[in-house]
């Protein structure tokens, strides 16, 4: 099975910290993302990376980077952390062309206070 | 207009009934769709694919109407197990991020 690891599931920063949500999966899928989910607005696409430091935005990027540096390891870097990004973030990887299941962790309940 | 909805529900279903629902699109180019299960606070799992001309996964049906640009997931003989929120997900190309999401529609199966 394929297994996608968020390291942090719950967290609590105060605005303005440095947040770092990290993502490793294990089945050498070249497609990775993060999406946030906020009740009533659904998943919404926040960056993907398709190749190791390779990264695009996603349909919300504004106050989010990420960092691809290894393949099995796709990170989301809030800079600046808000109190409206308080949210649950999931990390997904998908097989590409080839494949249609995408697999998400179990996400990360984010609370910004 | 979204993309992608779904009636957010709650759907409250007796034990052992049969429950239906849709999801409509607004982008024709739409290619691939998808149902996932989402249990509360958990991450959204596949539950089906939905295809042309329709199929079926035990007591799970799947619908595609392309001209009237919805897909459909029908639920019989419920059980209480099946009490989740189902998203739905439209893909509009080969590689994985065109997926627009829907917001979820919630069913509640009560004994």
């Amino acid at each position: 099975d394929v297994k996608v690891t968020q390291s942090s599931r719950y967290l609590v920063k105060r605005t303005g910290e440095k947040v770092f949500l990290e993502c490793v999966q294990d089945m050498d899928h070249e497609n990775m993302f993060w999406y946030r989910q906020d009740p009533g607005l659904g998943l919404r696409l926040i960056y993907f990376s398709y190749d190791v430091k390779m990264k695009e935005k996603g349909d919300i990027p504004e106050g989010y980077s990420v960092s691809r540096e290894k393949k099995e390891r796709f990170s989301l870097i809030l800079e600046s952390a808000s109190t409206n990004q308080t949210s649950m973030y999931l990390c997904a990887t998908h097989a590409g062309v080839s494949g249609n299941t995408i697999y998400f962790g179990e996400g990360s309940w984010l609370t910004v206070v | 207009r979204k993309e992608v909805e779904q009636d957010p529900g709650p759907f409250n279903v007796p034990e052992g009934a049969t429950v239906a629902f849709n999801c409509t699109y607004s982008n024709s180019a739409s290619q691939s769709f998808f149902w996932y299960r989402q249990d509360c606070r958990k991450e959204p799992k596949l539950l089906m694919s939905v295809y042309s001309s329709g199929n079926e996964d035990g007591r799970f049906t799947a619908q595609l109407n392309r001209a009237s640009q919805y897909i459909s997931l029908l639920i019989r003989d419920s059980k209480l197990s099946d009490s989740a929120t189902y998203l739905c997900v439209v893909k509009r190309g080969a590689a994985g991020n065109k997926l627009t999401f829907g917001g979820g529609t919630r069913v509640l199966v009560k004994p």
